[in-house]
């Protein structure tokens, strides 16, 4: 079973603190993702990493950073943490391209932080 | 720019009978579509997934009809359950092997 572990499961952060949310995968997957989840808003795609030292910018990208030093490891830094990041992370990842089957999962998920920034 | 839609936020179905999911995309490059499943405070779980090559997958109780031609695809549940009251996410994929395109999801509830 593929196995994605976050650090942190609740976190509570002040305006202004840099914030470390760490991802670790077990299933030697290339890719790997940061979402958040917003009521009403659904998944929204924060960054994404499709190798080491690799990272791509995904639809709201704006007020963070990731770093991939491990292939196993992604993590997501909230460099000056605000209100409006208060959500629910989530991490995510996959194998590379497509394995040509039928049966295609996608992406494998973590169990989410819950991050409150007050 | 939302290329997966899912426009019912929620749905309410009596135990036994078959829950409905909807889904509507505009890329017609996207070539596999996926539900997920998320319980609160939990992350997503795969649920099905479908080739744009197939019109219909099935396993167990989750059956997922494609329709090209409308760009729809739809998760239907026989019989609900209860325990099958989370929320519904829809995502589809262009060959890239990066990201997925997520719905805002469908909150189902599943009444005794």
């Amino acid at each position: 079973d593929v196995k994605v572990t976050q650090s942190s499961r609740y976190l509570v952060k002040r305006t202004g603190e840099k914030v470390f949310l760490e991802c670790v995968q077990d299933m030697d997957h290339e890719n790997m993702f940061w979402y958040r989840q917003d009521p009403g808003l659904g998944l929204r795609l924060i960054y994404f990493s499709y190798d080491v030292k690799m990272k791509e910018k995904g639809d709201i990208p704006e007020g963070y950073s990731v770093s991939r030093e491990k292939k196993e490891r992604f993590s997501l830094i909230l460099e000056s943490a605000s209100t409006n990041q208060t959500s629910m992370y989530l991490c995510a990842s996959s194998l590379g391209g497509h394995p040509g089957v039928t049966s295609f999962m996608g992406q494998f998920f973590g169990p989410g932080t819950r991050l409150t920034v007050l | 720019d939302q290329q997966v839609k899912q426009n019912s936020p929620s749905l309410s179905v009596q135990e036994g009978r078959i829950s409905i999911l909807n889904c509507d995309y505009t890329n017609s490059m996207f070539d596999y579509f996926l539900w997920y499943k998320k319980y609160p405070a939990e992350g997503p779980t795969f649920l099905i997934s479908i080739s744009s090559i197939k019109d219909k997958n099935e396993d167990g109780r989750f059956t997922v009809f494609l329709n090209k031609s409308a760009k729809h695809l739809s998760l239907h549940i026989v019989p609900s359950q209860p325990g099958d009251s989370a929320v519904y996410f829809c995502a589809a994929d262009s060959n890239s092997g990066y990201a997925l395109n997520f719905g805002k999801g469908t909150s189902l509830l599943v009444t005794p």
